[in-house]
C-alpha cells in the first residue's frame, strides 16, 4: 500500500459545484495532516491544516478520520480560481516533520 | 510572510557537471528540505536537514549530496549530473518539530541535464 493515496482526477466541474477529494495514508503513527494547493508550474502552497475535529476555512472542509486513515477536502461553491492540483500531505514520523505528499488530485473548474 | 529562495528558476547543465542548488530562507526555521517533483510521481524527499551541519537522507537520496553549514542556506549538489536528475528541485523549511507544523516551499527551479 501507498504511504499516501490519492484519485488523480481530473476532477471537471461548473462553477458552483461542491467536490469532494479523498487520500487515504498508509502509517497508522502519523500525527500532522495538511492539504497543499499546487497551481500549474508553481510550487506548493498550504491551503490548510487538517484536524482531528474537522475544521473549515471559508468554503473548504477538510475531515480526518485516525481509526479509517482518511482524509477528505471539500470544496463548496466551486470558483474558476480553484483549478489546480491539490495535494493529501501527512508527517511520516510520529514527532518528526519528514512530509509525505500524494500525487495529487487535478481539479478544473469551468464556467 | 516566510521567504525561501532559491538561486535559479531555470538552469541548463550538461552530463558529469556538478551542480549546485541553493537554497535561503528568511524565518530562521530549524528544518530545511529538498525535493524533486516529476510528472506522474509527485514529489519525492531527496535529502532533509533538522539543524546546521546535520542531514538525513529522505527516499532518493542516490546520485545527490546536500551542505548545511549556516542555518538559513541548504545547498543540494548532484556530484556527476545525469540526464534522469532533470527535473524541478523544490525547496521547504519549517520550524522544529512540532504538531502541525507545515513547510513553505520555494519557486522551484526547473533543472535540464543535457
Amino acid at each position: 500500500r501507498k504511504e499516501v493515496e490519492q484519485d488523480p482526477g481530473p476532477f471537471n466541474v461548473p462553477e458552483g459545484a461542491t467536490v469532494a477529494f479523498n487520500c487515504t495514508y498508509s502509517n497508522s503513527a502519523s500525527q500532522s495532516f495538511f492539504w497543499y494547493r499546487q497551481d500549474c508550474r508553481k510550487e506548493p502552497k498550504l491551503l490548510m491544516s487538517v484536524y482531528s475535529s474537522g475544521n473549515e476555512d471559508g468554503r473548504f472542509t477538510a475531515q480526518l478520520n485516525r481509526a479509517s486513515q482518511y482524509i477528505s477536502l471539500l470544496i463548496r461553491d466551486s470558483k474558476l480560481s480553484d483549478s489546480a492540483t491539490y495535494l493529501c500531505v501527512v508527517t511520516r514520523r510520529q514527532a518528526g516533520t519528514a512530509l509525505i505528499f500524494g500525487k495529487g488530485t487535478t481539479l478544473s473548474v469551468s464556467s | 510572510d516566510v521567504k525561501v529562495t532559491q538561486s535559479s528558476r531555470y538552469l541548463v547543465k550538461r552530463t558529469g557537471e556538478k551542480v549546485f542548488l541553493e537554497c535561503v530562507q528568511d524565518m530562521d526555521h530549524e528544518n530545511m528540505f529538498w525535493y524533486r517533483q516529476d510528472p506522474g510521481l509527485g514529489l519525492r524527499l531527496i535529502y532533509f536537514s533538522y539543524d546546521v551541519k546535520m542531514k538525513e537522507k529522505g527516499d532518493i537520496p542516490e546520485g545527490y549530496s546536500v551542505s548545511r553549514e549556516k542555518k538559513e542556506r541548504f545547498s543540494l549538489i548532484l556530484e556527476s549530473a545525469s540526464t534522469n536528475q532533470t527535473s524541478m528541485y523544490l525547496c521547504a523549511s519549517s520550524p522544529r518539530q512540532g504538531a502541525f507544523q507545515p513547510q513553505h516551499f520555494g519557486d522551484g527551479t526547473r533543472l535540464s541535464i543535457l
